[in-house]
């Protein structure tokens, strides 16, 4: 079983809907939960992260954490074309380990 | 803001050269630094923790005699690749982490795109 699963995707979205990527992950004892932004050919960059159970907002970003389902997921309202990306999941682990999902691609189509 | 910095962005070289990709934390200091490599449409994958001051740390099937890694101060850390063969042609990836929000937030590099002929 992989540290951090996401769905490949593609998934798709029309401009102005909201986006709903998921992430579960398997060491309950992680604390520490981001999402990175990856535009094709460019290094990853931090959206988000989160640490305690609930939702935290960030403009049109909201990223929700349930520890007991370990399940974190990124909603990202009023898609527009801009934020078609692969999205990343990361997880710290109990034992102190980076890791990250592979990835889910969004296009969000105009 | 923490701004990491790489160079070269790119480079082409010829098989069997080696090459030096410099990583720099330009605004905060980094006790640990990552190296990633990403080959296109694939995921990162981490090849190795820099440790100012110490030896680095190899994930498991990455050479330490190919890929050579020195955490020579708070600010930089530098990767080589020896002998450089088509096969390493990728996008190379450095992280580091800084103190705000936490230590464990990371923050990359905007990447070095190896292409070796």
């Amino acid at each position: 079983q992989k540290e951090v699963e996401q769905n490949s995707g593609p998934l798709s979205v029309p401009e102005g809907a909201i986006a709903s990527l998921n992430c579960t992950y398997s060491d309950r004892g992680s604390q520490s939960f981001f999402w990175y932004r990856q535009y094709s050919g460019k290094s990853p960059e931090l959206i988000m992260f989160i640490y305690s159970n609930g939702d935290k907002e960030d403009g049109r970003f909201t990223a929700q954490l349930n520890k007991a389902s370990q399940y974190v997921s990124l909603l990202i309202r009023d898609s527009q074309p801009s934020d078609s990306a692969t999205y990343l999941c990361a997880v710290i682990s109990a034992g102190n380990q980076f890791y990250f999902g592979t990835g889910t691609s969004l296009t969000v189509i105009p | 803001g923490a701004v990491v910095s790489q160079h070269p962005s790119w480079v082409i070289c010829k098989s069997g050269t080696s090459v030096k990709i410099e990583c720099r934390s330009l605004d905060f200091q980094a006790t640990t630094m990552f190296w990633y490599r990403q080959f296109p449409k694939q995921s990162l994958m981490l090849m190795a923790t820099s440790n100012e001051g110490s030896k680095a740390t190899y994930e498991q099937g990455v050479e330490k005699d190919k890929f050579l890694i020195n955490h020579a101060s708070l600010t930089l850390s530098t990767l080589t690749v020896t002998s450089a063969h088509p096969e390493d042609s990728s996008f190379y990836i450095c992280s580091a982490g800084r103190d705000s929000p936490r230590t464990d937030t990371q923050y990359f590099g905007p990447g070095t795109r190896l292409t070796v002929l």
